[in-house]
């Protein structure tokens, strides 16, 4: 059974770095897919952030580009998202998801609640 | 980007209903349109994908239809355990984007 699961920690202080990652079980992220992040406000409002392709080839939403940086541990079966320069409106449940390109997000994460806050 | 519009913003129903459920691109998508549900504190999960193909594991009860911009998510007989905000994405272009959602609340 394929599993991810998000960890990092969920208090961030404004101006600093925001880190999780994602482990995932059951498949190998260099099989194939996208291994995406994907954040919810509060209020409901959803927002792919990036992916980190099978290959290793990333791709980023433009209204984060300059802040944000997907890697992975090919060893670990992980991948991982940076966040660079938080403020209070990166607050968010954010998860990662398994995709492909064109298609859907087929596997979730649980999810993790980060509060951006002093 | 391309924007996604769903609506109602909540639908307030009776179980037993037939209910259609929208999403309206701002510039066609094909048929690159997925639906989600998410329940209060759980992540989403993959109800329709490519607009009107079904998922193994999802209640017939559920369907997609629609291509282009227009698109529809039906639930034919709602049942208590639907009650949940239902989401529409798009993997036509990037950035992925996603609509505002739909709440189904009982009436």
């Amino acid at each position: 059974e394929i599993q991810l699961q998000e960890s990092g920690p969920g208090l961030v202080k404004p101006s600093q770095s925001l880190s999780l990652t994602c482990s995932v079980t059951g498949y190998t992220i260099t099989s194939g897919y996208d291994w995406s992040w994907i954040r919810k406000f509060p209020g409901n409002k959803m927002e792919w952030m990036g992916y980190i392709s099978y290959s290793g080839s990333t791709n980023y939403n433009p209204s984060l580009k300059s802040r944000i940086s997907i890697t992975r541990d090919t060893s670990k079966n992980q991948f991982f998202l940076q966040l660079n320069s938080v403020t209070t409106e990166d607050t968010a449940t954010y998860y990662c998801a398994r995709g492909t390109y064109y298609g859907p997000k087929d596997y979730w994460g649980q999810g993790v609640m980060v509060t951006v806050s002093s | 980007d391309v924007v996604l519009t769903q609506s109602p913003a909540t639908l307030s129903v009776t179980p037993g209903e037939r209910i259609s459920l929208s999403c309206r691109a701002s510039e066609s998508v094909d048929t690159y349109l997925h639906w989600y549900q998410q329940k209060p504190n759980e992540s989403p999960r993959l109800l329709i994908k490519y607009a009107s193909q079904s998922i193994s594991g999802i209640p017939s009860r559920f369907s997609g239809s629609g291509s282009g911009t227009d698109f529809t998510l039906s639930i034919n007989g709602v049942e208590l355990e639907d009650l949940s905000i239902y989401y529409c994405q798009q993997g036509n272009s990037l950035p992925f984007t996603f609509g505002s959602g739909t709440k189904l609340e009982i009436k």
